[in-house]
């Protein structure tokens, strides 16, 4: 069975500051990884995923995250915090394999907070 | 190109009743999912549609029910509402075909409050 887990509800920094958002996943076979932020009173969008191809992922808003298999990690970072960032993310793995249709499996989610 | 659409946005309902929530999938999209999210929270699965069928369902009691449409649109209904399904619903569509890396595409969800 896949999940994930999301180290830290809620991280502060600086504005101009490097963000580090941790995730770390279990997976029984190569995983789907996804993260997702989450404005107030909104739904969530896909900030970037990780399909088994290159390790290093881009994402929207210059975010990027890492995937890592000898850490079961999946940690999204950003060099420099903007005010806009602040904002609820999620970690998600998409579950697969026999019997599995895809449906996505979240953690706690984190809250990013960004401070003039 | 319209996203994921979703309504009502806000609900109120009391304890006992039914309600039934309404999805609009991205164009182009096949699948249609349902997210549960309780304040707080990260999104639960509810079930997933594909072709008009209930193809997966998660953990919740057969008080939440759905349905697809011909034209992929999707419907979720609750029964005997309690005050524990007050939260955000959340309804995603993909393009699935069996290709299970494909994202999901979310629409902005509808608030339901149980009172």
């Amino acid at each position: 069975a896949q999940s994930v887990t999301q180290l830290g509800s809620h991280v502060s920094v600086s504005e101009g500051a490097l963000v580090l958002l941790r995730c770390n996943y279990s997976s029984s076979v190569p995983p789907y990884l996804f993260w997702y932020v989450q404005y107030p009173n909104q739904g969530l969008q896909l900030l970037l995923k990780y399909t088994s191809a290159a390790t290093l992922v881009k994402g929207i808003n210059g975010f990027e995250a890492e995937f890592k298999k000898s850490e079961t990690s999946f940690h999204l970072t950003k060099p420099s915090a903007h005010m806009s960032d602040a904002a609820e993310y999620f970690c998600a793995v998409r579950q697969h394999g026999s019997g599995n249709t895809g449906k996505l499996i979240f953690g706690q989610g984190t809250t990013l907070q960004v401070k003039p | 190109d319209a996203g994921v659409t979703q309504s009502p946005t806000h609900l109120i309902k009391t304890r006992g009743q039914q309600v039934t929530l309404r999805c609009s999938p991205k164009s182009g999209h096949d699948t249609v999912s349902w997210y549960q999210q309780a304040l707080g929270q990260g999104p639960q699965f509810i079930f997933q549609y594909y072709e008009e069928e209930e193809r997966q369902r998660g953990n919740f009691p057969d008080r939440f029910s759905g349905h697809q449409f011909p034209n992929y649109s999707s419907e979720l209904n609750v029964n005997a509402l309690l005050l524990g399904d007050s939260a955000l619903y959340l309804c995603a569509s993909s393009l699935d075909r069996g290709r299970v890396g494909s994202p999901l595409h979310f629409g902005n969800g509808t608030r339901l409050t149980v009172t």
